[in-house]
């Protein structure tokens, strides 16, 4: 396996621009999460993918993030009019699930994309 | 809610052991912990299931108390590279089937 990979790394953007991340999960793997980090803080769940269905939302995405799983291979998370809030480390993470039994899949997460609303 | 971890951070000289605890309010199927870098991502340690079953990664090793809502994890013997900050991740039971939720993390500094 060659690991998720997120790009970019680091993303620097004013307030009110559009930004979009891209997360390519581990081969022939068909789970795939968003997680926001911010300083001291663990990963806190955005959404997660079953191949391309979106199967559970958090309450912390707001309208102005949207993510998609065309083709149930790599996603990506987009947020429009970014605000400083937005500022945060954004995790991606990946699994392949036999569809057994519940959040028993091993998660492996990817670099993250460091977002810097100015 | 997340689950909550303590300590919050502990030093440790090379060769001593530490124990960090992960409580959850609600009832628990799963406990997934992770250790981080600064600057890295998070890199799996273990899993444990509901049955509190103890599972092992080299020296580290960890327990699960189904009628606490409560993992431990255990580092035995530390070493340098056990150095980082470490997150308990926690399926519960009337979640989603992928839904983890992560604590604040523990900070661990392992001084030579």
């Amino acid at each position: 396996d060659t690991g998720v990979s997120q790009n970019p790394r680091h993303k620097i953007t004013k307030r009110g621009q559009n930004v979009t991340f891209r997360c390519d999960p581990i081969s022939e793997h068909n789970r795939l999460y968003w997680y926001r980090q911010t300083l001291g803080q663990g990963p806190e769940f955005l959404t997660y993918f079953q191949n391309e269905a979106q199967l559970e939302k958090s309450r912390l995405l707001s309208d102005r993030f949207s993510a998609e799983r065309p083709k149930g291979s790599f996603s990506t998370l987009e947020i429009q009019r970014t605000e400083q809030g937005d500022s945060a480390m954004y995790l991606c993470a990946s699994s392949r699930t036999s569809g057994g039994a519940r959040n028993t899949d091993t998660q492996y997460f990817g670099p993250g994309t460091r977002l810097t609303v100015l | 809610q997340q689950p909550v971890q303590s300590p919050q951070a502990v030093i440790l000289r090379e060769g001593e052991d530490a124990v960090i605890n992960c409580s959850s309010s609600k009832a628990l199927y799963s406990v997934h912990w992770y250790r981080q870098k600064h600057g890295e991502a998070p890199v799996f340690l273990m899993i444990l299931l509901k049955g509190g079953e103890q599972k092992g990664h080299e020296k580290i090793s960890a327990s699960f108390n189904e009628k606490k809502q409560q993992s431990s994890l255990y580092l035995t013997a530390s070493q340098l590279s056990y150095s980082g900050t470490y997150f308990c991740g926690t399926g519960v039971l009337i979640d989603s089937w992928g839904k983890l939720q992560f604590g604040a993390g523990t900070q661990v500094v392992v001084t030579p």
